[in-house]
């Protein structure tokens, strides 16, 4: 149990563009879903809890018009990377936590390396 | 703002050794979970440990919470190349309905065959 996915797993693309990265909970529901941004061999830094239903709150630094995020359900949320320029380039990854489980314990997707050239 | 400082940053060694990986802050956590991640993947749990003085262990890992749940470590015993990869703790507020994780710096472990 506790299964999340992501995707894409990479994606590359030119600067200006946006990309859109999901997130899913495949076997249980989300109310809250995070988002990190990771620079090798470093830890993971948070950018934003996703709440469903409500508006994403931002850790500070992190430019929400820059960095959309929607949680339009229980089992989804996006993160869209607009005009994305080459300093955006990292490994994103999503966690979602499960309310059935009593501890606060994060469930990891498996990333999405984004290039921008 | 809770930090979790984590030692050593970086760690190799020869297999079949052991190594020990401390995760310490100065704040009270109400749980702590160790994570281990290999490149290109997102960290996969390992442990929770929510009570002060608490020992798990999974296989030869061996999982420790302080008695004031301010710290936590992780021993490996004999150490084996499939042990490689970025270890993770993260500490839980005790409050705040986010109930964000706060991570360590991670420590890189390689374990040479």
């Amino acid at each position: 149990g506790a299964v999340v996915s992501q995707h894409p797993s990479r994606v590359i693309c030119k600067s200006g563009t946006s990309v859109k990265i999901e997130c899913r909970s495949l076997d249980f529901q989300a109310t809250t879903m995070f988002w990190y941004r990771q620079f090798p061999k470093q830890s993971l830094m948070l950018m934003a809890t996703s709440n469903e239903g409500s508006k994403a709150t931002y850790e500070q630094g992190v430019e929400k018009d820059k960095f959309l995020i929607n949680h339009a359900s229980l089992t989804l949320s996006t993160l869209t990377v607009t005009s994305a320029h080459p300093e955006d380039s990292s490994f994103y990854i999503c966690s979602a936590r499960d309310p059935g489980r009593g501890v606060n314990e994060q469930f990891f997707g498996p990333g999405t390396r984004l290039t921008v050239l | 703002t809770q930090l979790l400082e984590q030692s050593p940053q970086f760690l190799s060694i020869q297999e079949g050794e052991n190594l020990t990986v401390y995760c310490n802050s100065s704040s009270v956590f109400s749980s702590l979970q160790w994570y281990r991640q290999e490149p290109g993947e997102g960290p996969v749990l390992l442990v929770t440990v929510v009570t002060g003085g608490e020992v798990k262990k999974l296989k030869r890992l061996t999982f420790q919470f302080g008695d004031a749940r301010k710290d936590s470590s992780l021993h490996i015993t004999a150490a084996q190349p499939g042990d490689t990869g970025l270890y993770l703790c993260a500490g839980a507020e005790s409050s705040g309905s986010a109930r964000q994780l706060t991570f360590g710096s991670g420590t890189q472990l390689t374990v040479l065959p």
